[in-house]
């Protein structure tokens, strides 16, 4: 079982739709989530990041941890043609126990229809 | 303008032919660090550099080799590449903040393909 699930798509929705993208893991030590996009033929660039519980939000964007049920969300409001991308989560335990490693899900291909 | 080049972007060799794929950022990032990105498997570490000289192996690290001289470049080699090291590979700049790790700032990818 990886350590990081998270479900790569594609994932279809028309423009204005609300997203929800999600991951789960299995470390309980994970205590620092992110949200990377990476858009075709480019490297992968930070969207959001998160300490712990709770949410966070970003404009359009919304990052949720349950740390209870070990799960984690991503939720894009007013869907754009231009946020069609793959999101990768990534998370990680404090560098303690990491040496600044982060833990990757395989990302999810999102497409918003025009 | 802050950035992390990699060279070349696209290469396709023959199996057995040493290659060097370049990495430099200037950032004055104390972190770097090389995937590879496969599909259906996400982004897996090969090797990371915490600072000058000093590297470590990752998730994936058989078949490469690193080294860290100066603190903006960081190259990865390929000895004797075999087919199955065909993937999209990118390097990866960060600088520590507090306990978790900082954002990685990554380059553009090199999509290597192996014969």
């Amino acid at each position: 079982q990886k350590e990081v699930e998270q479900d790569p798509g594609p994932l279809s929705v028309p423009e204005g739709a609300i997203v929800s993208l999600n991951c789960t893991y299995s470390n309980s030590a994970f205590q620092y989530f992110m949200w990377y996009r990476q858009y075709s033929r480019k490297g992968p660039e930070l969207l959001m990041y998160t300490y712990s519980s709770g949410n966070k939000e970003d404009g359009r964007f919304t990052a949720q941890v349950d740390k209870s049920s070990k799960y984690i969300s991503l939720f894009i409001r007013d869907s754009q043609p231009s946020d069609s991308a793959t999101y990768l989560c990534a998370m990680s335990p404090p560098r303690a126990y990491s040496n600044y490693q982060l833990i990757w899900g395989a990302g999810t291909k999102l497409i918003i229809k025009p | 303008e802050a950035q992390v080049t990699q060279n070349p972007r696209y290469l396709i060799t023959v199996t057995g032919k040493k290659l060097t794929v370049t990495c430099s950022q200037n950032m004055n990032h104390e972190y770097m660090s090389w995937y590879r990105q496969d599909p259906g498997l996400g982004l897996r570490q090969i090797y990371y550099s915490m600072n000058v000289e000093v590297t470590d192996k990752g998730d994936v690290p058989e078949g490469y080799k690193v080294s860290r001289k100066e603190k903006r470049n960081f190259p990865l080699i390929l000895e004797s590449p075999s087919p199955n090291q065909t993937s999209l590979y990118f390097c990866a700049s960060s600088t520590p903040r507090g306990p978790f790790t900082d954002t990685q700032y990554f380059g553009p990818g090199t999509r290597l393909t192996v014969l």
